[in-house]
Formats: C-alpha cells, structure tokens, sequence
C-alpha cells in the first residue's frame, strides 16, 4: 500500500514568486495535514483539511493556503514568497480525526522549497 | 512556555548502551503521545505511541508515560549506530482544544558513537 506521497521532492523559487506543492494522503485517510520544518526549527503546523474543508490553520499569514480535492489529494500553495519560507514543507495523513479517535498520523517524504 | 518541550541535545551515547530521551508537555488534558524519528533531509516516522500511563515496549524501545507529572520518555535499549537521528515527541491536545493537530517538541538529536 503506498504511503503519502508529495511532489515535487524539490522547489526552487526566487523571492515574490508562487509556490504550489502537492500531496496524496494514505488510500482511505480523509485527513491532510501541512506541516512546515524551517531549517534547525521543529515541525510548525500549517493546515488542517478534512473532507474537503479547511479546519485549522496554525499561526502562518494568509499568503499560505491551499484545498483538498473531492479525492482527499492536497495543494499547499505560498505567496509571494519570501526569503524565510525556505523550508521542508511535510504532508501527513489520518485516517480520523486525530483528536477524537486517537488516529496516528503519517508523514511524506517532503518538498525542499528554496527561494532564492 | 512551549507546549512540548525536549532537550535539543546532542545526547551521546556509546553503542550498546541504553539512551534515553524525555519529554514534557505543557496540557494537563493531553491524551495522546508519540515518538517520531527523523533522519536528517528525511521525514518523520512513527516509531511509538503510548495513551495510558505506565510503560509500552515495542522491541529495543520502551515509552514511559506519567500523566501526572506530564513527561513522556522514550528508552532505546541497546543503542546502535543507526539509531543516530532526531526523535520528535509530539502530543495530541485534549478534546476542547478545536486545534486536532499533533503538536511537536523541537526534537532532541542523539548520536550513538560506535
């Protein structure tokens, strides 16, 4: 069974471009988390999506955003970037809700966005 | 104060001896607990979670969860070169925090020296 998948492995941008990254959650999980990991930084939460709808998003600007797709698949799409949002940018999924189920979450590969 | 707290480390061990890594966490009411590694360029994997108090074994690893005390530690019994990574422990909130996101330490580096 194929775990969650992200694309592209690697994103180079330069500053005041758009950056759109892409995830495919664990067949069956419903739930796609962001999750951002600056260099040297721990993990910092970016965005909750469940069955379609946006359902938290941690403490970013608003130039971060994205959608979940009737498939459960995921787009992180950033702004106007800036030099500091060079980072790995990680998806994960759960097959519930995370709080109530007491689900695991499961982690891609990442996407390395460097803005040059 | 952070919500979940590690010592950064680097932690140090000798190939064969335990390493222990702890963790504390800031929500009385949190009910769930994880251990994470993470290899450097790599992204987390799952290596243990633990709900109730008391110890949960899984092979050469032990976590040890205290409630009251809000630490959860992560034991590696017979420690081997490549358990040198970063162990992430992280913390799902209680139920009245809206938030459901697993909420992550800074990560404590250990290096386990052959």
């Amino acid at each position: 069974e194929a775990g969650v998948t992200q694309s592209p492995t690697h994103l180079i941008k330069t500053r005041g471009q758009q950056a759109t990254l892409r995830c495919s959650p664990i067949s069956g999980h419903t739930s796609v988390y962001w999750y951002q990991q600056a260099l040297g930084l721990g993990l910092q939460f970016l965005l909750w999506y469940d069955e379609g709808e946006e359902r938290n998003r941690g403490n970013f600007p608003p130039r971060f955003s994205g959608r979940q797709f009737p498939n459960y698949s995921s787009e992180l799409n950033v702004n106007a970037l800036e030099l500091e949002d060079s980072a790995l940018y990680l998806c994960a999924s759960s097959l519930g809700h995370l709080v109530l189920t007491n689900e695991k979450l499961f982690f891609g590969s990442g996407t390395q966005l460097s803005v040059l | 104060q952070k919500e979940v707290e590690q010592n950064s480390g680097p932690l140090s061990v000798p190939e064969g001896a335990i390493a222990s890594l702890n963790c504390t966490y800031s929500d009385r009411g949190s009910q769930s607990f994880f251990w994470y590694r993470q290899y450097s360029g790599k992204s987390p994997e799952l290596i243990m979670f633990i709900y109730s108090n008391g110890d949960k074994e899984d092979g050469r690893f032990t976590a040890q969860l205290n409630k009251a005390s809000q630490y959860v530690s992560l034991l590696i019994r017979d420690s081997q070169p490549s358990d040198s990574a970063t162990y992430l422990c992280a913390v799902i909130p209680p139920p009245n925090n809206a938030g459901n996101m697993l909420t992550f330490g800074g990560g404590t580096r250990l290096m386990v020296k052959p």
